[in-house]
């Protein structure tokens, strides 16, 4: 049981918009801290898509957004494309352990 | 160009201490606000997120594990090392470290090591 919950799986047809949801608590993203998200194509390492809850790094096309309200956050994919095919996390920390890292459980995005 | 690199051991036995070498190139564990985080991931599951160390020498732990996790850093070097104490075939997986820096995010990754627990 994760202590970041994100849905199992969500899917598009290409040129879609989905959107990803991680829920927290207030010991963790509602204490604010801040919120990452990681794109793990299959048999690769993760690759961090946003950093800072809103954030991209250099590379990474504006086709992904990232938000923060409250005890949640949410990664947005606009015209989905087949390469975006792959599991994405959220990240961040929880005052109740120490302060130390959390994930999400992940994400399958599947584009049909 | 920042890079890490896992080694160790591909197969410990149960009850046995599984030692991990990040070593990295890049940058300096010895700046202001740089980190070394290592991850793991059980085959078909989540990232779990294990432990820290910063530049300052504080670290941060899974509170699941604490008990079995050591992480320590050698400057010159440029390596940071995990070890974990009373492996079980549950802690099978891949092991990755990765770079904290200034966007808080974990933001360059080495490729992962493969660990299997078995008798």
């Amino acid at each position: 049981q994760s202590v970041l919950t994100q849905p199992p799986s969500v899917s598009g047809a290409p040129g879609q918009r989905v959107t990803i949801s991680c829920t927290g608590s207030s010991s963790n993203i509602g204490a604010g801290f801040d919120v990452h998200w990681y794109q793990q194509l299959p048999g690769r390492a993760p690759k961090l898509l946003i950093y800072g809850n809103t954030n991209r790094p250099s590379g990474v096309p504006d086709r992904f957004s990232g938000s923060k309200s409250g005890t949640s956050a949410s990664l947005a994919i606009t015209g989905l494309q087949a390469e975006d095919e792959a599991d994405y996390y959220c990240q961040s920390h929880d005052s109740s352990l120490d302060g130390s890292g959390v994930f999400g459980g992940g994400t399958k995005v599947t584009v049909l | 160009q920042i890079t890490l690199k896992e080694s160790g051991p591909t197969l410990v036995k149960p009850t046995q201490t599984l030692t991990l070498t990040c070593t990295f190139s890049g940058f300096s564990l010895s700046t202001h606000n740089m980190g070394v985080a290592w991850i793991r991931q059980p085959p078909g599951k989540a990232l779990e997120y294990l432990a820290i160390i910063y530049w300052d020498d504080d670290k941060l732990f899974s509170p699941s594990l604490k008990s079995r996790l050591t992480i320590t850093k050698d400057t010159s070097k440029n390596q940071v090392v995990l070890t974990m104490t009373n492996m079980d075939p549950v802690d099978t997986g891949t092991y990755y470290c990765a770079h904290r820096g200034v966007t808080y995010g974990l933001d360059v990754w080495g490729q992962g090591t493969t660990v299997t627990v078995s008798s």
